[in-house]
């Protein structure tokens, strides 16, 4: 069965400092991979998706993801951390019936 | 940009009690979809619907009810409320060859 999981609960970084939030996935076959980033009393806002393809998917607002087949991973980068980044980011997978499976999120706070 | 929109925004309801949320899509999307969101945790499916009149067991869907009137409108009904659907509900549609996009939420806290 697909499932999630994303080993951070909470991740503190510094404005300007570089950022990585990690993604473990499980699924038999080729995934199709997303990160969606839910700022506070929002609904969830896709930031980027791997289609089977290159391995390095650009997204919104200087955020990328690289996905790992070997390491069956999909995590989220950025260089440059800005307070507005300020959320929780979920990571999901894509089932066969097209059905997204949800990490537990990770809640990026933002130091000044 | 594809629009969800849901009612209401929160709702305090009573154990044992029947609450309808509503969800409303404007972008001929085919799919629809039911989330809960607990605290701390990530999205789950209860029911979701590929086309109207017709709708599909997700992950958890004990306890609830869907209804898709319309290819528009998808609602999700919880006959008798309890403390244990306390949550934020969210909606999604999509179509063919796209991502989902997401509603603002529904905060449910049921007494």
């Amino acid at each position: 069965a697909q499932s999630v999981t994303q080993p951070d609960a909470r991740v503190t970084v510094s404005e300007g400092a570089s950022l990585q939030l990690r993604c473990k996935y499980s699924y038999f076959g080729t995934p199709y991979l997303f990160w969606y980033v839910q700022y506070p009393r929002q609904g969830l806002q896709l930031l980027l998706k791997y289609y089977p393809g290159d391995p390095v998917v650009q997204g919104v607002n200087g955020f990328e993801a690289e996905f790992s087949k070997s390491n069956s991973s999909f995590h989220l980068r950025k260089a440059s951390v800005h307070w507005s980044d300020w959320a929780v980011y979920f990571c999901a997978v894509r089932s066969n019936y097209n059905v997204l499976y949800f990490g537990s999120g990770t809640k990026l706070t933002v130091e000044p | 940009e594809a629009a969800v929109t849901q009612s209401p925004r929160s709702k305090v309801a009573v154990t044992g009690g029947k609450v309808t949320l509503s969800c409303h899509q404007t972008n001929n999307h085919d799919y629809m979809y039911w989330y809960r969101q607990d605290t701390g945790h990530g999205l789950r499916l209860i029911h979701y619907s590929y086309v109207a009149d017709s709708t599909e067991k997700g992950d958890i869907p004990d306890g609830y009810k869907a209804s898709r009137p319309s290819q528009e409108n998808f609602s999700l009904i919880l006959e008798l409320a309890s403390l244990s659907q306390t949550a934020v509900y969210f909606c999604a549609s999509r179509d063919w060859g796209t991502e989902q996009f997401f509603g603002p939420g529904t905060r449910l806290t049921v007494l």
